[in-house]
Parts: structure tokens; C-alpha cells; sequence
């Protein structure tokens, strides 16, 4: 059973950089057929696609948030990360990562909750 | 950008009800439609990809159907679990998420 798990500081100050990683268990990221996403959902609201990567690195981004992202992979950790430069109050929001199935997610993680705040 | 419209946004319905949920694409995607249920505080459960399969282990009184631009999430029979908020998703062109559709009790 795959499981995943976000972890990261919870409050952010505002213009700095938002990192989060998140841990997979039960499944090996560098073993290939997925993509790694991380997706977001603010107080209340829907949810928006943030970016994904494949275990080789090449990464595809929401070119809303495209400037200001960055994910990265490391496979010896079987671990991956997100990057978000320049938050704003705008950026708070439930951080989810999740196993991108060929472009459905079968399975996330339980989701951290990121505040931008001073 | 691709936009997903749900409608209705909110649905009002009891126990052992039909309810279908309708998801519509600004463009065609095909078949390249997920459903997930979310419930409050809960990470978003994947019902249906490829706008009709069924993911293992989600109960067959879920259902989905269309293709291009309109698609329908359908409860046969709906259950004291069902009661949540329902999102589609495309993934035609990078992803995209409906604004979702809150299952409340009537």
C-alpha cells in the first residue's frame, strides 16, 4: 500500500520561500510509471493543480504558479519537494503531494496546511 | 486553459436518492476525466478516471459517463457516506479541477 506524507513548517512569512517534502512508503519513486504531484487547496475553496515530476526529474508546472516553482525529486530518499518563492497571504492553503496515475490521482497524502503570515 | 464547470454547485438530497453531478469542459478532453470525493478536513479519494472506470475498491453504485466536453458523476443510491463534496478533474492539457459540487442532506 502506498502512502505518502507531507512535512514542512506550517507558517511562512510573507516574500519568503514555502518548502515542503513529501515521503513515499509502500512504492518506489525511481521504479517509473507515475507522476509525483503536489496540488493545493485553499480555506474553503477548490483545488488547483500545483506541478508534478517524474523520477528522472523533468518536471511540468500550473503556468499560473510557474514563475515561482520549483519541484524537485530525490530518489535515494524517495522523497520529493516543492519549492514556492515570494508567498504571499494568498499562498495559505492545505498542501496535498499525490501519485499522478498517467494524469488521476490514486493516491495523496493527508495534507499539511501552510499559513502565510508575519 | 482548459475550465471545469460542476453543476450545481450545491445538491440537496436524502438517503436512497439518484443524484448525478455534471461536469463540463470549455474544450474537449476526450475521455480524460477523474472524479474524487473529498470530505471535510479528509485528501480527495479517487472515484472514476478515464471518465467511466471505476477505481478498485470504490462501490458500484458510483458511476461516470461522457465524453469531449460533458460528463456526469452518478450515485444509483445514496448512502449516509456519500454525503461530501465532489470534484472532476481533466487531464487533457496539463490538470484542471471543477470548483466542486457539496452532497448536503436534504
Amino acid at each position: 500500500q502506498v502512502q505518502l506524507q507531507e512535512s514542512g513548517p506550517g507558517l511562512v512569512k510573507p516574500s519568503q520561500t514555502l518548502s515542503l517534502t513529501c515521503t513515499v512508503s509502500g512504492g518506489s519513486i525511481s521504479s517509473g510509471g507515475y507522476y509525483w504531484s503536489w496540488i493545493r487547496q485553499h480555506p474553503g475553496k477548490g483545488l488547483e493543480w500545483i506541478g508534478y515530476i517524474y523520477y528522472s526529474g523533468s518536471t511540468y508546472y500550473n503556468p499560473s504558479l510557474k514563475s515561482r516553482v520549483t519541484i524537485s525529486v530525490d530518489t535515494s530518499k524517495n522523497q520529493f519537494s516543492l519549492k514556492l518563492s515570494s508567498v504571499t497571504a494568498a499562498d495559505t492553503a492545505v498542501y496535498y503531494c499525490a501519485r499522478d496515475v498517467r494524469g488521476w490521482a490514486d493516491y495523496w497524502g493527508q495534507g499539511t496546511l501552510v499559513t502565510v503570515s508575519s | 486553459d482548459i475550465q471545469m464547470t460542476q453543476s450545481p454547485s450545491t445538491l440537496s438530497a436524502s438517503v436512497g436518492d439518484r443524484v448525478t453531478i455534471t461536469c463540463r469542459a470549455s474544450q474537449s478532453i476526450s475521455s480524460w476525466l477523474a472524479w474524487y470525493q473529498q470530505k471535510p478536513g479528509k485528501a480527495p479519494k479517487l472515484l472514476i478516471y478515464k471518465a467511466s472506470s471505476l477505481e478498485s475498491g470504490v462501490p458500484s453504485r458510483f458511476s461516470g459517463s461522457g465524453s469531449g466536453t460533458e460528463f456526469t458523476l452518478t450515485i444509483s443510491s445514496l448512502q449516509p457516506d456519500d454525503f461530501a463534496t465532489y470534484y472532476c478533474q481533466q487531464y487533457n492539457s496539463i490538470r484542471t479541477f471543477g470548483q466542486g459540487t457539496k452532497v448536503e442532506i436534504k
